[in-house]
């Protein structure tokens, strides 16, 4: 089954602790995504991939790293996580620019 | 700046009844524009994408319209079931180099027996 497999899909977690959201799709795709939905503001970019060792700043990259060291997968990666940081976090992936983007289950981070 | 304001921010309809969702947006120059649907806790799903020659499109009891003279869509539920209740984002992609996805705060639909 074609899918965007996120995990974990729920964290609570504490000031500081460094974290990683993994991201993994079996589609070949080569544009991979990560993004924030939190209410009122709808989902934005954090960081996008449009091929392997190829990553770019989305519209809020401030506090997250990844890296796209695979085609199939693009890890979210939180150094020192913070309390703004506590969101709904989405992966996605599509096979090109033009294209629909599949969007993971979605990971629930609390930061404390 | 490139935007996407959906309207209303929030509906309320009886099962049953029809609704329509509204989009606009400044993305330009324009190459589609996609209406997902968002059940709480998930992932958005598409439901139909719209390209700069297409002004209808239809995908079971969902239709959607655009205009890209007046950067307008709209997307219309009909006979709307309880399974209609989620969140309807609108996204629109540019058609200029690596232009990212611009998405829309979302319509927040419940559906009530």
């Amino acid at each position: 089954e074609a899918q965007v497999t996120q995990n974990p899909r729920y964290l609570i977690t504490v000031t500081g602790k460094k974290l990683t959201v993994t991201c993994s799709q079996n589609m070949n795709h080569e544009y991979m995504s990560w993004y924030r939905q939190d209410p009122g503001l709808g989902l934005r970019q954090i960081y996008y991939s449009m091929n392997v060792e190829v990553t770019d700043k989305g519209d809020v990259p401030e506090g997250y790293k990844v890296s796209r060291k695979e085609k199939r997968n693009f890890p979210l990666i939180l150094e020192s996580p913070s309390p703004n940081q506590t969101s709904l976090y989405f992966c996605a992936s599509r096979p090109n620019r033009h294209t629909e983007a599949f969007f993971g289950q979605g990971t629930r981070l609390t930061v404390v | 700046k490139n935007q996407v304001e959906q309207s209303p921010q929030s509906l309320i309809i009886l099962e049953g009844k029809n609704c329509t969702l509204q989009c606009n947006y400044t993305v330009s120059p324009f190459s589609n524009l996609r209406w997902y649907k968002q059940d709480t806790g998930r992932g958005p799903v598409s439901l139909t994408i719209m390209t700069f020659s297409e002004n209808t499109k239809s995908n079971g009891r969902y239709t959607a319209t655009l205009d890209a003279d007046t950067k307008q869509s709209s997307l219309h539920i009909t006979a709307s079931q309880l399974s209609d209740s989620a969140s309807y984002i609108c996204v629109v992609r540019g058609n200029s180099g690596n232009t990212p996805l611009v998405f829309g705060k979302g319509t927040r639909l419940s559906v009530i027996a």
